[in-house]
């Protein structure tokens, strides 16, 4: 079965400074999806990823898809307080409609 | 344009007890996704229903079963309760197109179960 892992697991950061997350899959992926949860909370969809090389952004925050390395990357850019939460990757495993998640990484922005 | 509800919120209860989760899918989607979240996890998936039926099914007992109404609402049921079925429960709605689900899931709030 697929496999995702997240890098790092967590990640504090000054306010107004710059980070990356990374996404790697054990096997093709098909479509990335970046989520964000706040503790205990539902998941906040941020975008989808589906051919390689695709790049989107939204506000402050950029996803990459790298379909050779089956890795994807999320950039955000002049952290704030409301980055704040846990980011989670998620991949459909070929035609099956099931999302595989990551084990997440969790951001901390300190003033 | 209401997102995706799930009720209740929070539950607490004790082992062998059995519990009903419910669901309400985003406007306009026909096909409710449910996951298991540990805490430190990330959410595993359980089964999808779509035209009322389980399309697919992940590694969990059959102790977890699950219904669709003709809304597309849906309950998540468990049985004989463990204490490792502590954990927040995640429905996630979607829409099928041409056959084949891999459009965006959109997630509720959740439902935090507690067995004691």
């Amino acid at each position: 079965s697929q496999e995702l892992e997240q890098s790092p697991q967590s990640l504090i950061v000054q306010e107004g400074k710059n980070l990356t997350i990374n996404c790697t899959s054990s096997k093709t992926l098909y479509g990335l999806y970046w989520y964000k949860q706040k503790y205990g909370e539902g998941l906040i969809f941020l975008m989808m990823l589906q051919k390689g090389g695709e790049e989107k952004s939204h506000e402050k925050i950029t996803a990459k898809l790298d379909e050779k390395k089956q890795q994807s990357s999320l950039h955000i850019t002049a952290s704030q307080p409301s980055h704040a939460g846990i980011y989670l990757c998620g991949a459909f495993t070929g035609t099956a409609s099931k999302l595989t998640f990551g084990t997440g990484t969790r951001l901390q922005v300190t003033l | 344009d209401a997102g995706v509800t799930q009720s209740p919120t929070h539950l607490i209860k004790t082992r062998g007890q059995q519990v009903t989760l419910r669901c309400s899918p985003k406007s306009g989607h026909d096909t409710v996704s449910w996951y298991q979240q540990a805490l430190g996890q990330g959410p595993q998936f359980i089964f999808q229903y779509y035209e009322e039926e389980e399309r697919q099914r992940g590694n969990f007992p059959d102790r977890f079963s699950g219904h669709q109404f003709p809304n597309y609402s849906s309950e998540l049921n468990v049985n004989a309760l463990l204490l490792g079925d502590s954990a927040l429960y995640l429905c996630a709605s979607s829409l099928v197109s041409s056959g084949i689900n891999t459009d965006t899931q959109y997630f509720g709030p959740g439902t935090r179960l507690t067995v004691l």
